[in-house]
């Protein structure tokens, strides 16, 4: 199985900062096919993951384009350009490029 | 609005069964792969299965965790998607969610409200 880990596992920002959570894969997420199959999700509390990212870069519909993530191959980040107190929550990214699915332990993210 | 509406969770003694069902709704459902994705409580997320869509024959895959244990099922004409869960274990307890993939990807692009299992004596 493909192992996801991310850091930080937590983190406080102050509304309008910058935030950045990095996510690391086991093995390469790039398909012969050409497309890198990592997502990034938000699970607000008592609610299920939200879709932000689609491999690697592209925001869901509705996302704020505060949200962006890069990287290539095994490292990936996902930068909030500026945190709003609604982005608190728990961030998860998951590879799909092979089954099992698996996904980061989740970084947290609160408001100062 | 794509909508996916899990029900069937409840508590159950260790060794029962239980079955999850979910309701799909604002798309079609045959073009779709779809997987189930729990969450023990305060844990991660753990991938549980997949079927295919009706174009790849409905094929289904599971986690090592569950798999001989756990089938999942579909009925498209009901808009439904079934997790038949036996001999549970006390670690199966877990918010279940249904989800769903895009038409032609590869990841998770919706996810329903999700229905608890507790597995306890």
């Amino acid at each position: 199985d493909i192992v996801m880990t991310q850091t930080p596992l937590s983190l406080s920002v102050t509304p309008g900062q910058p935030a950045s959570i990095s996510c690391k894969s086991s093995q390469s997420l790039l398909h012969s096919a050409g497309k890198t199959y990592l997502y990034w999700y938000l699970q607000k509390s008592g609610q299920p993951p939200q879709l932000l990212i689609y491999e690697v870069s592209n925001r869901f519909s509705g996302v704020p384009d505060r949200f962006s993530g890069s990287g290539t191959g095994t490292d990936f980040t996902l930068k909030i350009s500026r945190v709003e107190a609604e982005d608190v929550g728990v961030y998860y990214c998951m590879q799909s490029l092979q089954l099992p699915f698996t996904f980061g332990p989740g970084t947290k993210v609160d408001i100062k | 609005e794509v909508q996916l509406v899990e029900s069937g969770g409840g508590l159950v003694q260790p060794g029962g069964s239980l079955r999850l069902s979910c309701t799909a709704s604002g798309f079609t459902l045959s073009d779709h792969y779809m997987d189930w994705v729990r969450q023990a409580p305060g844990k991660g997320l753990e991938w549980v299965g997949r079927t295919t869509n009706k174009a790849d024959s409905y094929t289904t895959q599971y986690a090592a965790s569950v798999k001989g244990r756990f089938t999942m099922s579909r009925d498209d004409s009901k808009n439904s998607l079934y997790l038949q869960m036996n001999s549970l274990k006390t670690e199966d307890t877990a918010m279940y969610y249904c989800t769903r993939r895009p038409y032609g990807g590869r990841g998770i692009d919706s996810w329903g409200q999700g229905t608890l299992v507790t597995v306890s004596s």
